[in-house]
Order: C-alpha cells, then sequence, then structure tokens
C-alpha cells in the first residue's frame, strides 16, 4: 500500500522556466491538499482539490501558480516563469472522503530551486 | 496576529527530561488541533490530534486542550535524542477544511 507519491523529489530551475510537481494521493483517497515550506517556516496552505473539482484555492498566488487533480492521473501544481522567491519545498497530502482534513498523509515533498 | 502561534525556540531540554511546547490560536471557533513531528528535510508526520478539552496521552505524549484560553500543548516525557525534530502545532477552524500550521518550535534533546 504505497503512501502519497511525489515527485520530482528535486527540481531545479532557471528564472523564467516553468515548475511542474505531481502528486499521486493514497490508494482509496480522494482529496489532494498541497502546502509550502520555506526555509525555517512552518507550511503554508496553497490548494485543496477533489477529482476535477478545487474546492479551495485561497492560499494560491493569484499569478503563476495553477492546480490541477484530473479524473485520471496525479494531481499537479504547475509554476509558471518561476522567480528566486518560488524556492521552496512543496508537500502535498491526502485524505480518505470521509474524514477530510482530520486524517492527512503527507508526501515526501518536492524541493525546487530556483537559479 | 498570526492563525497559528508558535516560539520557534530552540527548546534545548536534557535527555530524559520533559520537553512542553506551547501553541495559541486565533480562531475561537477551531474544532481540531494536531501536533506533527517534522525532522531535518523531510515531510510531517502525525503525533497527537485532540478535540475535546483536557489531557489525551499516547505514550510518552500528552496533548493539553484548553479552548477557553485557545491553547494546546504537548508534552513529552523522557525525552530521548530523537525527538529532536520540529514540532508544528496545526488547527482545522470552525467550518474549515483545511490544516492551518503554526511556525513550529524547534527541540533538541541533549544527551
Amino acid at each position: 500500500n504505497a503512501g502519497v507519491m511525489q515527485n520530482p523529489r528535486h527540481l531545479v530551475r532557471r528564472r523564467g522556466q516553468e515548475a511542474r510537481l505531481r502528486c499521486s494521493p493514497m490508494k482509496g483517497h480522494s482529496h489532494v491538499y498541497w502546502y509550502r515550506q520555506l526555509p525555517e517556516e512552518g507550511l503554508k496552505f496553497m490548494v485543496y482539490l477533489q477529482k476535477e473539482n478545487i474546492i479551495d484555492e485561497s492560499g494560491m498566488p493569484k499569478e503563476r501558480f495553477s492546480a490541477e487533480f484530473p479524473k485520471e492521473g496525479p494531481s499537479i501544481l504547475r509554476i509558471q516563469q518561476v522567480v528566486r522567491g518560488d524556492s521552496a519545498a512543496y508537500f502535498c497530502a491526502s485524505s480518505p472522503t470521509t474524514s477530510g482534513a482530520n486524517v492527512l498523509t503527507f508526501g515526501a515533498g518536492s524541493r525546487l530551486t530556483v537559479l | 496576529q498570526k492563525e497559528v502561534e508558535q516560539n520557534s525556540g530552540p527548546l534545548s531540554v536534557p535527555e530524559g527530561a520533559i520537553a512542553s511546547l506551547n501553541c495559541t490560536y486565533s480562531d475561537r471557533g477551531s474544532q481540531s488541533f494536531f501536533w506533527y513531528r517534522q525532522y531535518s528535510g523531510k515531510s510531517p508526520e502525525l503525533i497527537m490530534s485532540i478535540y475535546s478539552n483536557g489531557d489525551k496521552e499516547d505514550g510518552r505524549f500528552t496533548a493539553q486542550l484548553n479552548k477557553a484560553s485557545q491553547y494546546v500543548s504537548l508534552l513529552i516525557r523522557d525525552s530521548q535524542p530523537s525527538d529532536s525534530a520540529t514540532y508544528l502545532c496545526a488547527v482545522i477552524k470552525a467550518a474549515g477544511n483545511k490544516l492551518t500550521f503554526g511556525g513550529g518550535t524547534r527541540v533538541l534533546v541533549k544527551p
């Protein structure tokens, strides 16, 4: 029973390039959350998705960032035209339908470095 | 005022002692409270959840919740060097659907 799978684990991009981070939730989990963690800081909520729906994107920057969770395949967090301030660890978490955020399982994270 | 506040530390405790971590939250209607542990470079892992006032014990860990004071704490008894990590307090706000995290408290247990 694989846990939450995130890839890539490490990603290096130059300023202005695009970054795509993928997250496959645990089997049986239909809710996905994305969090960002800057160095030496706590986790900041970005977006909450269910299959084919964005439920809460109140933590997403208004520009350059988007997220999706298609009917088939992983959830994707996309960052366009990356800047140095986007360098962070991006964690995905999933939960079963009935538990919501009360039972979150985190993936290992994707660490983005912008040169 | 931050939604969830923690002292960043580091909190240094000798091996075998009790580590006491505190967390305050701003949304009085919050219903669900969690403590996560995060080792450096790793993902957060859930240690404790607490939903009602009082104490909840699990092994060497005790979570304490006081909704009137908007305060939740974590005690680690018989601290071990392997407990050295950052401890994150998290809250689900009233009618909320996501975890809001504090900045974390770094704990160092010295042999």
